[in-house]
């Protein structure tokens, strides 16, 4: 099955910029979905096919992919963007599955 | 706006069947466009894809809980739903349901969550 794999942490000053990595076999060539997740909160979208925003998330959040890595950025961080973050590809290759990465907790210091 | 609500038992026993419904709201489960998804979330943990059904009752399952899932969809009462036989305490997670989008294959919207522990 694929595997996606995340940094367990990653620690942020307010105002800097926090880039939250997601490594996979060729995950250059799938389109990579980023979600935030806040306690007790559900899952929201924050970026999608790789580096696109849906309606309402700021132009803070950013995103890449290529070669073996994806990556969420996160420019000027505030307070608010302390969560947990997850990838997600669809794996067409393992009986048509959803794979979400292992999760980040952003920490803002 | 489209709202999606789970509901069920917050507690199961050891080896019994868990049983969850999601009703939607704000739009029709009857979309060609969307899939309708079970995901959970043990405590601490990260999330777990369950599996997913269309409206016309075609389903893709995680194969790690497929021996296991069974998801099917009323159309009739906007629903759908998932049971989960044999249950340990490893199950116990916080379950979510969700929309499917098809075109980027993506999950837009999602239910609030419900906690469901196994316990004797």
């Amino acid at each position: 099955s694929y595997v996606l794999t995340q940094p367990p942490s990653v620690s942020v000053a307010p105002g800097q910029t926090a880039r939250i990595t997601c490594g996979g076999n060729n995950i250059g060539s799938k389109s990579v979905h980023w979600y935030q997740q806040k306690p007790g909160q559900a899952p929201v979208l924050v970026v999608y096919d790789d580096s696109d925003r849906p309606s309402g998330i700021p132009e803070r959040f950013s995103g890449s992919n290529s070669g073996n890595t994806a990556t969420l950025t996160i420019s000027r961080v505030e307070a608010g963007d302390e969560a947990d973050y997850y990838c997600q590809v669809w794996d067409s290759s393992s009986d048509h599955s959803f794979v979400f990465g292992t999760g980040t907790k952003v920490t803002v210091l | 706006q489209l709202q999606l609500q789970e509901s069920g038992p917050g507690l199961v026993k050891p080896s019994e069947t868990l049983s969850l419904t999601c009703t939607v709201s704000g739009g029709s489960i009857s979309s060609s466009s969307y899939y309708w998804g079970w995901i959970r979330q043990p405590p601490g943990k990260g999330l777990e894809w369950i599996g997913s059904i269309y409206y016309s009752g075609s389903t893709y399952y995680n194969p790690s809980l497929k021996s296991r899932v069974t998801i099917s969809v009323d159309t009739s009462k906007n629903q759908f739903s998932l049971k989960l036989s044999s249950v340990t305490a490893a199950d116990t997670a916080v379950y979510y349901c969700a929309r499917l989008e098809l075109h980027q294959l993506l999950l837009d919207y999602w239910g609030q969550g419900t906690l469901v522990t196994v316990s004797s």
